[in-house]
């Protein structure tokens, strides 16, 4: 009963390709994420979504595009894939965050590990 | 600038230990802080939050995080390490304004290291 799921696992490309990461959750949530963990580790935002709407874009290239079919799925594209996108890529949900902010916790996917060659 | 920091890159524990791993943050108004484990070439874990109340706060696996204003520090702590505990431990905060979208803001992680 995987409660946010991410594929693939792993993603071997070359430079230049375009490649999709896709995430689900079914824990019932409406908001969801995606991070990116770069080599040493850290760990920063690049999108979120509410009910399918964009709510938060972490001055991403526009190469990444992330798109919401529904609040279960979010899907990572990326284009013209770069070495410096190799990473680990984190899907992530919560409920939603209130207007005067709140604590939801947000669980996250295992990750997706990207490598471009 | 809202930021997270965790002054340790690394912490060595024996096994039976207490152990800390420390964190600070600055942040606009008031925070939202978390703690996340991640065991090697896995996702992240959610271990305990610090909302409003009580400034102790007990989680997951017997670790708690101790939350203070004045220092604006969220300190995790366990009693007594396993050695099962070694993984890279990270905290979080979500700034409480409004507009933020819910994003968590990560320290850069502690490596903890618990020898048996």
């Amino acid at each position: 009963d995987t409660a946010v799921s991410q594929t693939p696992k792993y993603l071997v490309t070359q430079m230049g390709n375009d490649k999709s990461i896709k995430c689900e959750q079914n824990l019932g949530h409406d908001t969801m994420y995606w991070y990116k963990q770069d080599s040493k580790k850290f760990l920063k935002i690049m999108f979120s979504y509410n009910n399918k709407e964009l709510i938060i874009n972490e001055t991403v290239p526009n190469r990444f595009s992330p798109k919401s079919p529904d609040k279960a799925h979010l899907n990572l594209h990326i284009n013209s894939l770069e070495l410096g996108d190799s990473a680990v890529y984190f899907c992530a949900s919560s409920l939603k965050h209130d207007s005067r902010g709140s604590g939801k916790t947000q669980y996250f996917g295992p990750g997706t590990r990207l490598l471009v060659l | 600038a809202q930021s997270v920091a965790q002054p340790e890159d690394q912490v060595n524990v024996a096994e039976g230990n207490p152990l800390t791993v420390k964190c600070t943050y600055s942040v606009s108004g008031n925070p939202y802080l978390f703690w996340y484990v991640q065991y090697p070439n896995r996702g992240l874990q959610f271990l305990l939050k610090y909302i409003t109340g009580d400034n102790l706060v007990k989680g997951s696996y017997g670790f708690e995080a101790e939350f203070n204003k004045s220092q604006t520090s969220f300190h995790l702590k366990k009693p007594s390490a396993l050695v099962s505990d070694s993984a890279l431990y990270f905290c979080a905060v979500r700034p409480s304004i409004y507009n933020q979208g819910g994003k968590l803001i990560f320290g850069q992680g502690t490596e903890l290291s618990v020898k048996p």
